[in-house]
């Protein structure tokens, strides 16, 4: 029930086109649903989170929909560019909680490589 | 900037040996996390601490220790180092997650154990 399940593990696009990756929950307490980015050679770094009282939310050119009923979020990188080339890892976590149960927890990632 | 340092880009390291990983985080965070990434396997929590000379279990402890002795420092300790240890070991640091759910990465520390 604590898992996150992300998919896929990697995704290879054309520059101009829209990224998509995908991430399920079980745990219906979860209320925080961030997205890391990891460049080759870094270490993660917050990119986008939303809160479940919200259906979508956009920054840019990256976007969050959020789909309650179904325990599902997904991450749409429009426009992609060879930029974006990384590692994304979509995550979950009780944010009214301290202690073990604020952990993030965390999908198992996806490569996206964004070609030329 | 927030900033979390660990103390080696690389290390390689005999089997059998201690082996000590250092993370110093500046921004006088509660909480500080120890991970460890393998493709396909994600971001592994290893051992996490929200307080000083606090310390739980994450999901896969076996074979590591850590000690937080000051708040700023966290340190993560191979015992006796084996090949199966090989890996990328990533620190982060957080305030309370009551307070503000960003976790702050270092660079990683990738470990080769021969």
């Amino acid at each position: 029930q604590q898992q996150v399940k992300q998919s896929p593990q990697s995704l290879i696009v054309q520059k101009g086109g829209i990224s998509i990756i995908n991430c399920a929950y079980e745990n219906t307490a979860f209320d925080y649903f961030p997205w890391y980015q990891q460049f080759p050679g870094k270490g993660p770094a917050l990119l986008i989170a939303i809160r479940p009282d919200v259906s979508e939310k956009k920054e840019g050119r990256f976007t969050i929909s959020f789909n309650k009923s179904a325990k599902q979020f997904s991450l749409h990188i429009m426009d992609s560019q060879p930029g974006d080339s990384a590692t994304y890892f979509c995550a979950a976590t009780l944010k009214n909680y301290g202690g073990s149960q604020g952990n993030l927890i965390f999908g198992k990632g996806t490569k996206l490589s964004v070609k030329p | 900037d927030v900033k979390v340092t660990q103390s080696s880009r690389y290390l390689v390291k005999r089997t059998g040996e201690k082996v000590f990983l250092e993370c110093v985080q500046d921004m006088d965070h509660e909480n500080m996390f120890w991970y460890r990434q393998d493709p396909g396997l994600g971001l592994r929590l290893i051992y996490f601490s929200y307080d000083v000379k606090m310390k739980e279990k994450g999901d896969i402890p076996e074979g590591y220790s850590v000690s937080r002795e000051k708040k700023e420092r966290f340190s993560l300790i191979l015992e006796s180092a084996s090949t199966n240890q090989t890996s990328m070991y990533l620190c982060a640091s957080s305030f309370d997650i009551r307070v503000n759910t960003e976790a702050f990465f270092g660079q990683g520390t990738r470990l080769t154990v021969v």
